[in-house]
C-alpha cells in the first residue's frame, strides 16, 4: 500500500520568514495530494491540493510543488504569521482506490 | 469548501455505556465517509470506510463489533462506540469525499470522547 513520510516533525520560524514542509510517497498510482491544517482540538482543514498533472499550485501565501519522478511534494508558506501556527498534514490518494494515506504531521510554530 | 458537521464535539460517558457520534455532509451528498481516530500529537488513523447503503469496511485491528458504523443516507454516517472503556477515550474525526471525480476530502470538527 501507499506510505507517506513527512518532514520535519516540528518547525519553528520567525514571523515573516518562510516555512517548507516536505513529503514523499511510495505508490506511483497516487495522483492527488492535499495538505491539511489542524488547529488544536479541531478537525483538519483542507488548505491546498495538487493533482499529478500539475507541477505547482499557488494560493496567496501558500504554494505546493510536486515532483512525480522523485515522488515527493512540498508545502511552502511565505511571510508566515502567528495564525499559521498549527499542525500540517500531507496526504496522498488515488481516485481509483479512494483511501487517503496521511503523513505524520508537522507542528509549525511561528514566533512574533 | 464543502461542509462536514460532526456532533457532539465533546462527550463524557461512564465505562460500559455506548456513545453515538454523527457525521453529516451539509451541502453535498457523500457516498463514502471515513472515520478516523487521532491520539495526542499523532497522525490520523483510519478506522473504517463507510459506504451508503452497505456495510462499512474496517481497517485491520479495528473491532467492528466495538465500533458500529451506519451510513443510512447520502448525508449521514454514525459511529457508535459500544460498551466504552477508558482506553476508547480519544479524538474521533469523520470525513467525506466532496466529489468522487475530483477527490477532495473534507473533515468534520472532531469529537472528543472521554470515558470515565
Amino acid at each position: 500500500g501507499e506510505n507517506v513520510e513527512q518532514h520535519p516533525s516540528t518547525l519553528s520560524v520567525q514571523e515573516g520568514d518562510s516555512a517548507v514542509i516536505k513529503c514523499t510517497y511510495s505508490d506511483s498510482a497516487s495522483n492527488y495530494f492535499p495538505w491539511y491544517k489542524q488547529e488544536l482540538g479541531k478537525g483538519p482543514q483542507l488548505i491546498i491540493d495538487i493533482r499529478s498533472n500539475v507541477g505547482e499550485k499557488k494560493d496567496q501565501r501558500i504554494a505546493v510543488t510536486l515532483n512525480k519522478t522523485a515522488k515527493h511534494f512540498s508545502l511552502h508558506i511565505t511571510e508566515t504569521q502567528p495564525e499559521d501556527s498549527a499542525v500540517y498534514f500531507c496526504a496522498a490518494s488515488s481516485f481509483s482506490w479512494g483511501k487517503f494515506q496521511f503523513g505524520a504531521g508537522t507542528q509549525v510554530v511561528v514566533t512574533p | 469548501g464543502a461542509v462536514v458537521s460532526q456532533h457532539p464535539s465533546r462527550v463524557i460517558c461512564k465505562s460500559g455505556t455506548s456513545v453515538k457520534i454523527e457525521c453529516r455532509s451539509l451541502d453535498f451528498q457523500a457516498t463514502t465517509m471515513f472515520w478516523y481516530r487521532q491520539f495526542p500529537k499523532q497522525s490520523l488513523m483510519l478506522m473504517a470506510t463507510s459506504n451508503e447503503g452497505s456495510k462499512a469496511t474496517y481497517e485491520q485491528g479495528v473491532e467492528k463489533d466495538k465500533f458500529l458504523i451506519n451510513h443510512a443516507s447520502l448525508t449521514l454516517s454514525t459511529l457508535t462506540v459500544t460498551s466504552a472503556h477508558p482506553e476508547d477515550s480519544s479524538f474521533y474525526i469523520c470525513s467525506a469525499r466532496g466529489n468522487m471525480a475530483t477527490g477532495e476530502l473534507f473533515f468534520g470538527e472532531g469529537s472528543r470522547l472521554t470515558v470515565l
